[in-house]
């Protein structure tokens, strides 16, 4: 997973907060996916973005979750108002291009208090 | 929706102990990837298969993609405790757009 680089590892925040979420792509790697995981449970699809462009949201919540990937810097995932059921783990994966192999940061574990 | 299910959902062997998880969907994947994923840790890419009935091997692992991709197997021969991990599927679809979807997760435990 060197080069997909995920902060903060953790973050804490309380009921109504916002949170902001990471990703730093590998240099070259313009696909970004963003994923759910909960305790002993699989990875759950939220977004896929390419630069600038958001392809799939289908596994967004349609309110308080957004995501975005600007032509300079980090892709950002924002959880407002952020509530205890919101506690997970978010992962971001990338990819070079179609038909590439996906390759995963280590994760931004949230707690909501 | 693409379903993937992975059986079993735990499983916990001796060392050295042959065993393989299972990963099926009613839908076709253009790709199915594996992954390993220790606690705290991102997922860790194992292996990608492409074509139907491909076999691929790493070390004491076999990874067996469907003849009509939709499912795979994993199978390790003589397991060792650093096995241990939460395993993965993955199906990648690139009908429109290359989401990749991924299995309910194996947790395997290899005990000395």
């Amino acid at each position: 997973n060197a080069g997909v680089m995920q902060n903060p590892r953790h973050l804490v925040r309380r009921r109504g907060q916002e949170a902001r979420l990471r990703c730093s792509p590998m240099k070259g790697h313009s696909h970004v996916y963003w994923y759910r995981q909960l305790p002993e449970e699989g990875l759950k699809f939220m977004v896929y973005l390419q630069k600038e462009n958001i392809i799939d949201e289908s596994g967004m919540p349609k309110e308080r979750f957004s995501a975005e990937f600007p032509k300079e810097g980090p892709s950002i995932l924002r959880i407002q108002q952020v509530v205890r059921g919101d506690s997970a783990a978010y992962f971001c994966a990338n990819k070079q291009g179609q038909n590439t192999e996906a390759f995963f940061g280590q994760g931004t574990r949230l707690t909501v208090v | 929706t693409q379903l993937l299910e992975q059986s079993p959902q735990f499983l916990s062997i001796q060392e050295g102990e042959n065993l393989t998880v299972y990963c099926n969907s009613s839908s076709v994947f253009s790709s199915l990837q594996w992954y390993r994923q220790e606690p705290g840790e991102g997922p860790v890419l194992l292996v990608t298969v492409v074509t139907g009935g491909e076999v691929k091997k790493l070390k004491r692992l076999t990874f067996q993609f469907g003849d009509a991709r939709k499912d795979s197997s994993l199978h390790i021969t003589a397991a060792q405790p650093g096995d241990t991990g939460l395993y993965l599927c993955a199906g990648l679809t690139n009908f429109g757009n290359e989401k990749l979807t991924f299995g309910t997760g194996t947790r395997l435990t290899i005990i000395p």
